[in-house]
C-alpha cells in the first residue's frame, strides 16, 4: 500500500507557465482534499472531492481548478501560476463513513512549488 | 466564521518532561477534534481523535483532553524524547457545501524536546 501519493515532489514555474499537480491514493477512498500550506497560515483547503464525480471550492480556490479524474486520482491545475501560489500543496484522502479512523485524512508527502 | 488558534508556535522542552500543547476554538461546537503530527518535509499524520463526548483519549504516552465548554483542548505528551520533535497541528471537521469531512488546521505548535 503506496497510501496517497503526489507527484512532482520539487516544481519550479515562471510567472505565467501553468502546469498540474497529480495525485493519486491506493486505499479505496471516497474522498480527497488539496491544501496549500504556507508559512504563518497553516494548511488551507482549496478543493475537495467529496466522492467521485462531484468536486467543491474550499476556503481559498481562487487560480486552481481540480479534476476527479476516477475514484483513485485527483488533481490540480494552475492555468497562470503568479508568485503568490508559491507554496506547498498537499494531497489528502479520507475513507467513507463516520469513526474515530474514518473521520481522519491521510495525507501525501507533498509537493513544493516555486512561482518566480 | 470558525476560528481554531494553537496558542504557541513553538514549545522546548527537557527530555523526559511533559510537553503539553494546546488548541483554542471560537465560534464553533465540533462534534469531535484531531491531532497530527507532521515532521519537516512530510504531509501530517493522524494521532488522535476525540469526540465531544468523551473528555480524555490515551494512546501509549500520548493524552488528549476535549472541555467543550472552555473551548479547548490539551494534548499532552508524557516521559518526552527527542523523537517527540514536531510540529502538531490540531484539526476540527468544518462543512464547505453542506459537505461533510473537511477540516480546519491551527498553525501548528512547533515542539522540540533537547537531550
Amino acid at each position: 500500500n503506496a497510501g496517497v501519493t503526489q507527484t512532482p515532489k520539487f516544481q519550479v514555474l515562471k510567472t505565467g507557465q501553468s502546469m498540474t499537480l497529480q495525485c493519486a491514493q491506493d486505499m479505496n477512498h471516497n474522498s480527497m482534499y488539496w491544501y496549500r500550506q504556507d508559512p504563518g497560515m497553516g494548511l488551507r483547503l482549496i478543493y475537495y472531492s467529496a466522492s467521485e464525480g462531484t468536486t467543491d471550492k474550499g476556503e481559498v480556490p481562487n487560480g486552481y481548478n481540480v479534476s476527479r479524474l476516477n475514484k483513485r486520482e485527483f488533481s490540480l491545475r494552475l492555468e497562470s501560476a503568479a508568485p503568490s501560489q508559491t507554496s506547498v500543496y498537499f494531497c489528502a484522502s479520507r475513507p467513507w463513513g463516520s469513526g474515530d479512523y474514518t473521520d481522519t485524512q491521510y495525507f501525501g508527502p507533498g509537493t513544493r512549488l516555486t512561482v518566480l | 466564521s470558525q476560528k481554531i488558534e494553537q496558542n504557541s508556535e513553538a514549545l522546548n522542552i527537557q527530555e523526559g518532561k511533559t510537553a503539553t500543547l494546546t488548541c483554542n476554538y471560537t465560534n464553533y461546537s465540533p462534534a469531535y477534534l484531531q491531532w497530527y503530527r507532521q515532521d519537516p518535509g512530510r504531509g501530517p499524520v493522524f494521532l488522535l481523535l476525540i469526540r465531544e463526548n468523551e473528555k480524555e483519549k490515551r494512546k501509549e504516552r500520548l493524552k488528549v483532553t476535549f472541555d467543550t465548554t472552555l473551548k479547548q483542548s490539551l494534548f499532552h505528551i508524557t516521559a518526552s524524547q527527542p523523537a517527540d520533535s514536531a510540529t502538531y497541528l490540531c484539526a476540527l471537521p468544518v462543512y464547505y457545501g453542506g459537505s461533510q469531512g473537511n477540516l480546519i488546521f491551527g498553525k501548528g505548535t512547533k515542539l522540540s524536546v533537547k537531550p
